[in-house]
């Protein structure tokens, strides 16, 4: 079974219009962390912003926003105010096992083509 | 340095050459982590380094494919007699945040003909 599921390959939204990236993952772990990762197409991974299996809030940084639902088992990204530089890819990605140590791997999801239209 | 460095930018290979990358993390990072992007959007772990230790290789073909870090060296990723499916992205990590973000580095991308 598939650990990080993004269903959407690609999207269209017009600028200024808000946009939401799905996210669903799998894991029997109770401790774990969720990440979202923008690549550009000059294909560098930007980090963008992380959530905790026991944070009780969503998080948030700037226009990205987590949409955490624990029972669901989903972490959708919600970008705000979209803006032509946010056409990209985005990866969604695991982090199983307890934080700081630094040491677990990621998994990724198969990522969503966002394209910005003016 | 404050962020990952990866050379080569573009490496280009005749099947069966030896491919070597290398990694310089962040400083201050004691895990590494190696990852291959095919195709454009998919991800497979390769191994992970704590300080020079080898942490986590599960995802390593290792009849062709080591990696080391060594003390006050980059790392490095070495693939012995490429094949065509080797082509893609590679893409270094380091991490010793608070809560693991992994730094990502601009990856090197081989293409093996």
């Amino acid at each position: 079974a598939q650990k990080i599921t993004q269903t959407q390959p690609g999207m269209f939204v017009q600028e200024k219009e808000a946009v939401t990236l799905d996210c669903t993952y799998d894991t029997s772990d109770p401790s774990y962390g969720l990440f979202w990762y923008k690549q550009p197409s000059s294909g560098e991974m930007i980090f963008l912003i992380y959530q905790g299996s026991y944070d009780q809030q969503n998080a948030t940084e700037g226009r990205y926003s987590l949409n955490f639902q624990k029972a669901r088992k989903s972490a959708n990204l919600v970008i705000s105010a979209s803006q032509l530089g946010d056409s990209a890819m985005y990866f969604c990605a695991m982090r199983e096992g307890e934080p700081n140590f630094g040491n677990e791997k990621l998994t990724f999801g198969t990522g969503t083509r966002l394209t910005i239209i003016p | 340095g404050e962020e990952v460095a990866q050379t080569p930018k573009h490496l280009v290979r005749g099947e069966g050459q030896k491919a070597k990358l290398y990694c310089a993390p962040i400083k201050g990072h004691s895990y590494v982590f190696w990852y291959q992007q095919v195709l454009k959007n998919e991800f497979k772990f390769l191994i992970s380094f704590q300080n020079e230790n080898v942490f986590d290789e599960t995802g390593m073909p290792k009849e062709r494919f080591s990696a080391k870090c060594l003390p006050n060296s980059p790392c490095s990723l070495e693939i012995q007699a490429t094949k065509l499916e080797d082509s893609a992205v590679y893409f270094c990590a380091s991490t010793g945040g608070s809560y693991n973000e992994q730094f990502f580095g601009p990856g090197t991308r081989l293409t093996v003909l």
